[in-house]
């Protein structure tokens, strides 16, 4: 069976500090992969996603950036962290039959 | 662009009493609607699926239906119980070069009284 697994799963950081989440999948190739963070008072909403290796898309203009170094690893990153980074982030994956998206189990990221 | 909204944003029930959730969206070429459990804290668990060919899904004590033309999808939970009780979300998928995009409504709290 397919498993996501994510990682740390909470995270205090100081504004200015780099950041990198991971996020790796078990049990299948070639996943559709993305990042979704739910902000305070705010739904969740896609950051990138990724239909390939070296292949990201983002979805909003924002501080951060991601990159899929290998096929089942998805990593989100930030040289200098905002305190508008803060939030619950999330990771997801789906493959390309029914499209059914499965989410990991989140990162609290809270920069202060 | 799509938009999906939940309403209500909060419910609370007596337990044993059967549960309404609606989802609305902008966008009729929605390619799969998705509803999600999440609990405090932690992520999100899938519940129901409908491809947008289907009208409805059923599992256990959950039925999701979909109804592209009016833009709606509603969730029932037959005889609701204290472990129901959580955050429950829908989100309306579209494929663009392969990978499923969810947009999320805000998401209704719902409490189920013991």
């Amino acid at each position: 069976s397919q498993t996501i697994h994510q990682w740390p799963a909470t995270l205090v950081q100081p504004v200015g500090s780099p950041l990198s989440l991971e996020c790796t999948v078990e049990g299948t190739s070639n996943p559709n992969l993305y990042w979704y963070r739910q902000a305070a008072g705010r739904g969740l909403q896609l950051l990138f996603y990724s239909v390939g290796i070296g292949q990201i898309s983002s979805e909003v203009p924002q501080n951060l950036s991601a990159s899929r170094p290998q096929d089942r690893q998805f990593i989100l990153s930030s040289k200098k962290l905002l305190l508008s980074d803060s939030g619950f982030y999330l990771c997801a994956w789906s493959d390309l039959g029914d499209r059914a998206s499965t989410f990991g189990s989140g990162t609290r990221l809270t920069v202060v | 662009k799509q938009e999906v909204t939940q309403i209500p944003a909060a419910l609370s029930v007596p337990e044993g009493e059967n549960l309404v959730l609606n989802c609305s969206f902008t966008d009729s070429a929605i390619y799969n609607l998705q509803w999600f459990r999440q609990d405090p804290g932690k992520g999100l668990t899938s519940l129901l699926l409908i491809q947008s060919s289907q009208r409805e899904q059923t599992s256990g004590r959950l039925n999701a239906s979909l109804d592209k033309s009016s833009g709606r999808s509603t969730l029932y939970i037959a005889a609701s119980q204290p472990g129901d009780s959580a955050t429950y979300l829908c989100a309306g998928g579209a494929i663009k070069a392969a990978g499923n995009k969810l947009t999320f409504g805000g998401g209704t709290r719902v409490l189920v009284k013991p």
